[in-house]
């Protein structure tokens, strides 16, 4: 079983919709959860982190972590033609004084104009 | 401008012919690592730095070598390499337990 299971989609929505993306993880020693944003030829850039379980908005986006479950979504609220790309979960834990830092393979989003 | 800079961006090579990747990065981060990118498989590290002369291998290192001989940079080296290494290449850092930056990445095709 992988650490962490992100569904590939692709996802196709209209433009104004909401997109939930998801995440399962098995690790309960996972303490930061983020989500990158990927566009093609380009690397990831962060849009979301959050540490421990809660809600966190910022603008059109909020990203939502349940420990108890071991699921982490994020939501994007009036999906824009732009929001289309490749969105990548990710976790950390520290584990003997070092950083270790588990990422899904990516949902692909087009947002239909 | 904050940023992680890896060059070359694109690199077309033959079998066995050693070549080497650099990254650099301006943030002053401790946290250095290479990940290699592929269909299906998402991001794996290769290898990763806490701090100057302090690295240790990720979850794919067989085939690379690093080094951190000064904080801003971490060069990846392909001594041998092979066709199962043709992938895309991104270099990261954070300062301290905090999120990655990522460099927009290095697209390497070996023949």
């Amino acid at each position: 079983q992988k650490e962490v299971e992100q569904d590939p989609g692709p996802l196709s929505v209209p433009e104004g919709a909401i997109v939930s993306l998801n995440c399962t993880y098995s690790n309960s020693a996972f303490q930061y959860f983020m989500w990158y944003r990927q566009y093609s030829r380009k690397g990831p850039e962060l849009l979301m982190y959050t540490y421990s379980s809660g809600n966190k908005e910022d603008g059109r986006f909020t990203a939502q972590v349940d420990k108890s479950s071991k699921y982490i979504s994020l939501f994007i609220r009036d999906s824009q033609p732009s929001d289309s790309a490749t969105y990548l979960c990710a976790m950390s834990s520290t584990t003997s004084g070092t950083y270790k830092y588990i990422f899904g393979t990516g949902t692909r989003l087009k947002v239909l104009a | 401008e904050a940023q992680v800079t890896q060059n070359p961006r694109y690199l077309i090579t033959v079998t066995g012919k050693k070549l080497t990747v650099t990254c650099s990065q301006n943030m002053n981060h401790e946290y250095m690592s290479w990940y290699r990118q592929d269909p299906g498989l998402g991001l794996r590290q290769i290898y990763y730095s806490m701090n100057v002369e302090v690295t240790d291998k990720g979850d794919v290192p067989e085939g690379y070598k690093v080094s951190r001989k000064e904080k801003r940079n971490f060069p990846l080296i392909l001594e041998s390499p092979s066709p199962n290494q043709t992938s895309l290449y991104f270099c990261a850092s954070s300062g301290g337990h905090q999120p990655q930056h990522f460099g927009d990445g290095t697209r390497l095709s070996i023949l």
